[in-house]
């Protein structure tokens, strides 16, 4: 069964800083999601990872993924306070299983940006 | 816009009362999914249609149905909501079962 394990789960920043979030998963995957949510709203889609050593970026967030490692990360550059809010990263079963194409959810990180 | 639509956004039910939840899809989507997503915690699916062909999660409670009259729509229904079932209710679309998920705005149910 695939698991998903994100670290760390609450995460505080200061304005202008850099962190990383962390996603490991169980067993192979043909895909990784990196998903936003803010408070009482719906899931947002920020990247989908489709092979090792994928990299993609959006404005202050850079996605990667290494799939030997079973590892993706969710890197922020100079945080600001627009990007609070819960990040969760989801991964997708491969086939071969009963769980084809399920998504498994990370626990989720919430972030909070500082001034 | 194609899009995911969920109604009604909020819910408020009595504790033993039947509710149905709705989600409409205009992408034409093949697979359409209900997750179930509790304060603080991720999401966790419920059951999915491939078509027409209907896939339920082993520890999802015999009290969730769902039914999916025709490709664009699909319905929860809750035969007799607990307290416990106070959440947000997601729903979802991909193409096929490995495609993106599209997710719809969801459906905040309470329960009194």
């Amino acid at each position: 069964e695939l698991k998903v394990e994100q670290n760390p789960l609450f995460l505080s920043m200061q304005e202008g800083k850099n962190y990383t979030i962390y996603c490991n998963y169980s067993t192979t995957s043909d895909r990784l999601y990196w998903y936003r949510q803010d408070p009482g709203k719906s899931l947002e889609s920020l990247f989908v990872l489709l092979s090792n050593g994928a990299v993609k970026q959006e404005g202050r967030l850079m996605a990667s993924l290494d799939t030997k490692a079973r590892l993706s990360t969710l890197h922020i550059t100079a945080a600001v306070h627009d990007l609070s809010a819960t990040y969760f990263c989801a991964a997708l079963a491969n086939a071969g299983g009963t769980s084809y194409g399920k998504l498994t959810f990370g626990q989720g990180t919430i972030l909070t940006v500082h001034p | 816009d194609a899009m995911v639509i969920q109604n009604p956004r909020y819910q408020v039910t009595q504790f033993g009362k039947p509710v149905t939840l709705s989600c409409s899809q205009t992408l034409n989507h093949n697979v359409m999914y209900w997750y179930q997503q509790k304060s603080s915690q991720a999401p966790k699916l419920l059951f999915h249609y491939y078509d027409k062909d209907f896939n339920n999660e082993a520890d999802t409670p015999d009290n969730f149905q769902s039914r999916r009259p025709n490709t664009s729509f699909c319905f929860l229904d809750i035969r007799s909501p607990g307290l416990g079932d106070a959440a947000m209710y997601l729903c979802a679309t991909s193409r096929d079962r490995i495609g993106g998920k599209y997710f719809g705005p969801g459906t905040r149910l309470t329960v009194t």
